[in-house]
């Protein structure tokens, strides 16, 4: 069964720190896509990475970066030199290809506080 | 380009009544879903709706119905409100590629059921 595992529930950071948030999935499927969330207070959940089960190859966005690591089942999401506006929850989520339109299994989520 | 919307925003009810939520989606995006989240969880998925028919359902009774409208909007329904329905209801569209196709969401309807 599709599974998202975030053992991290809250993590506190103080700014400029760098900070990784750990993702394990589960899947059957050799087909898979993986995504991480942002949740502010607002309650909204935004977008910030997609991958797919065929693409190892590490990302870089800014200060955000993702780790995919097939051989672990992990996709880990690091962001350097905190800022206060970090501050969210965090959601790990995936969807298996064979699902058209595909349904987001989503972790537990990971609460990360910046503090100045 | 107007993201996803919802309304209300917020809506409280009592336990036994009916409850109707509204989404509308991204420009462009043909698909919408719908997830369930309660405090300090992870979403839940609900229901998808493509082509104004149900596609896919998640692990919820029947109490929870849906409609996908010819604009692509879409309207999640509660019946027999239960105190647990109370969460954040969150609506995402996406456009059917055929593959998993990103979703992006709306900004949630807070539900209180007392």
């Amino acid at each position: 069964a599709q599974k998202v595992t975030q053992a991290q529930t809250e993590i506190s950071v103080v700014e400029k720190e760098d900070v990784t948030l750990d993702c394990v999935y589960e899947t059957r499927d050799t087909t898979y896509y993986l995504f991480w969330y942002k949740q502010p207070p607002s309650g909204e959940l935004v977008f910030l990475i997609r991958r797919n089960s065929f693409d190892e190859q590490n990302e870089i966005s800014g200060r955000y970066s993702w780790n995919f690591q097939k051989s672990t089942s992990s996709f880990n999401f690091t962001i350097t030199a905190s800022q206060v506006v970090d501050s969210a929850v965090y959601f790990c989520a995936l969807s298996e290809g064979r699902n058209q339109g595909g349904k987001l299994i989503f972790g537990q989520g990971t609460e990360l506080s910046v503090k100045p | 380009d107007a993201g996803v919307t919802q309304s209300p925003t917020h809506l409280i009810k009592t336990r036994g009544q009916q409850v109707t939520l509204r989404c509308s989606p991204k420009s462009g995006h043909d698909t919408v879903s719908w997830y369930q989240q309660a405090l300090g969880q992870g979403p839940q998925f609900i229901f998808q709706y493509y082509e104004e028919e149900e596609r896919q359902r998640g692990n919820f009774p029947d109490r929870f119905s849906g409609h996908q409208f010819p604009n692509y909007s879409s309207e999640l329904n509660v019946n027999a409100l239960l105190l647990g329905d109370s969460a954040l209801y969150l609506c995402a569209s996406s456009l059917d590629r055929g593959l998993s196709d990103t979703q992006y969401f709306g900004p949630g309807t807070r539900l209180t059921v007392l």
